[in-house]
């Protein structure tokens, strides 16, 4: 499934840096989320967007801002990161919020920080 | 609250053995329940799912049935191949919480050998 796209793949920033991380899903969804993925620990869900509007923030430290400027992409804007922040951040896409739905995940981007 | 105990890896299986991956859960209501798939340096794709109690999902030769009486949901292959390598993920999603917030287990690696 190449629905959900995902850049940079792999990103390494120093603690002073500001990127940010892109998201877009061509299926036509309306619900997007942020999700990291750490070594040795479950999947935590970080944001989550339906129709554009943030309806989760899952106590992230404010040096993770996401955007959501429509429907079809996804941002984590990135500032002032500590190396625990080391992780695999995946991007996921549903059709809606409903709990029965599918989520679509991009590739994921690698992001490590020194 | 819900939650997801997977059977902990990893698991390594010759080619064309038997596979079960165990997964149960804890939850109120009648969760959606999937298991998802993550290849190497990819992100997680859907394996299957099932969304009330007795169904069965299955794809790629891949089955799991949805037992409410047991609250399990293992997955399982007869035969498996080297490119089902991967790393597994049960998952629920319960009513009255939206997609993003389903519950993941802690995922099951899996290694098959020529």
């Amino acid at each position: 499934e190449t629905g959900v796209t995902q850049t940079p793949r792999h990103l390494v920033m120093g603690m002073t840096n500001k990127k940010s991380l892109k998201c877009e899903q061509h299926l036509g969804h309306n619900a997007m989320y942020w999700y990291k993925q750490s070594a040795k620990k479950p999947l935590e869900l970080m944001f989550v967007y339906n129709f554009k509007e943030q309806t989760e923030n899952n106590s992230v430290p404010s040096r993770f801002s996401p955007e959501c400027p429509n429907s079809s992409h996804l941002f984590l804007h990135l500032h002032t990161l500590q190396p625990e922040d080391s992780a695999l951040y995946l991007c996921a896409s549903s059709q809606g919020s409903f709990y029965q739905e599918t989520q679509y995940f991009g590739p994921g981007t690698r992001l490590l920080v020194l | 609250g819900n939650s997801v105990t997977q059977m902990e890896g990893p698991v390594t299986l010759s080619e064309e053995a038997f596979l079960t991956i165990n997964c149960t859960y804890t939850a109120t209501g009648y969760p959606s329940l999937f298991w998802y798939v993550q290849y190497p340096g990819e992100g997680l794709q859907l394996l299957l799912k099932a969304t009330k109690a007795d169904d069965k999902g299955s794809n790629k030769g891949f089955e799991a049935t949805y037992r409410k009486e047991t609250t399990s949901f293992h997955l399982e292959k007869g035969s498996v191949q080297v490119s089902d390598s991967a790393v597994y993920f049960c998952a629920l999603s319960a009513p009255n919480t939206n997609a993003g917030k389903s519950t993941f287990g802690d995922g099951t690696t899996l290694t098959v050998k020529p």
